[in-house]
């Protein structure tokens, strides 16, 4: 079974300063989607970004990019530039692309202050 | 609509009662996922449906927990007997279900769960 593991539970960062939560999956599988999702107090998920495995570029969406390293099983969000709207939780999530299922399995979140 | 709805938007009820849970997804989205959130963990993976049929029921705790999506569209989250230990926030998701696993999952704002 998969697993996705964040293994910090809370970071703070200043306003415009850059920072990067970590993330570590374990899959056998070979081609998968792998996803980062922002939770703020309101519970929405959002998605922040998203990368197929397949993909050698590392993606990126304005401000948020990752880092995502296949053979050490490692996709790291950084925000650059970050702005008091980005404090919520992050949460990273797997998904796999065969046996007809596609949900998503998600890390216990990194909670992300944003200081002024 | 605009986005994923669920209603109601907080629930409480007492140990043993029965509760329904509603999601209506964005328009014209085939696929519709239900996860459950508890305090301090990511959400966890409960039912897909692709169109009127749960495609992967695998997430589903035991048989109190029922979903049905009879039109394809709206689906219910049924819960008998509801224990204290099912106290959570619900979250739906709908994706537009092309195959692959290429569809990003767009949730609601879920429903918090309590059970006294």
């Amino acid at each position: 079974a998969q697993t996705v593991t964040q293994s910090q539970p809370e970071m703070s960062v200043q306003e415009a300063e850059t920072v990067t939560l970590s993330c570590t999956y374990d899959t056998s599988e070979s081609n998968y989607y792998l996803f980062w999702y922002k939770q703020p107090p309101s519970r929405q998920m959002i998605l922040v970004i998203r990368q197929e495995a397949y993909k050698q570029q590392n993606a990126t969406e304005n401000r948020f990019s990752v880092n995502f390293q296949k053979a050490a099983k490692s996709f790291s969000l950084k925000i650059s530039d970050s702005q008091l709207g980005d404090t919520a939780m992050y949460f990273c999530a797997f998904m796999r692309t065969q046996g007809g299922s596609e949900k998503l399995v998600f890390g216990k979140g990194t909670k992300l202050t944003v200081n002024p | 609509g605009a986005g994923v709805s669920q209603t109601p938007s907080n629930k409480v009820t007492e140990k043993g009662k029965y509760v329904e849970l509603r999601c209506d997804p964005i328009s014209g989205h085939t696929a519709l996922y239900w996860y459950r959130q508890s305090l301090g963990q990511g959400p966890e993976f409960l039912i897909y449906f692709q169109g009127t049929g749960a495609a992967d029921d695998s997430g589903l705790p035991n048989d109190r927990f029922f979903a049905v999506r009879p039109e394809g569209s709206v689906s219910t989250l049924k819960i008998q007997r509801t224990e204290r230990g099912d106290s959570a926030v619900y979250l739906c998701a709908s994706s537009a279900g092309t195959s692959g696993g290429t569809d990003t999952q767009y949730f609601g704002p879920g429903t918090r769960l309590t059970v006294l």
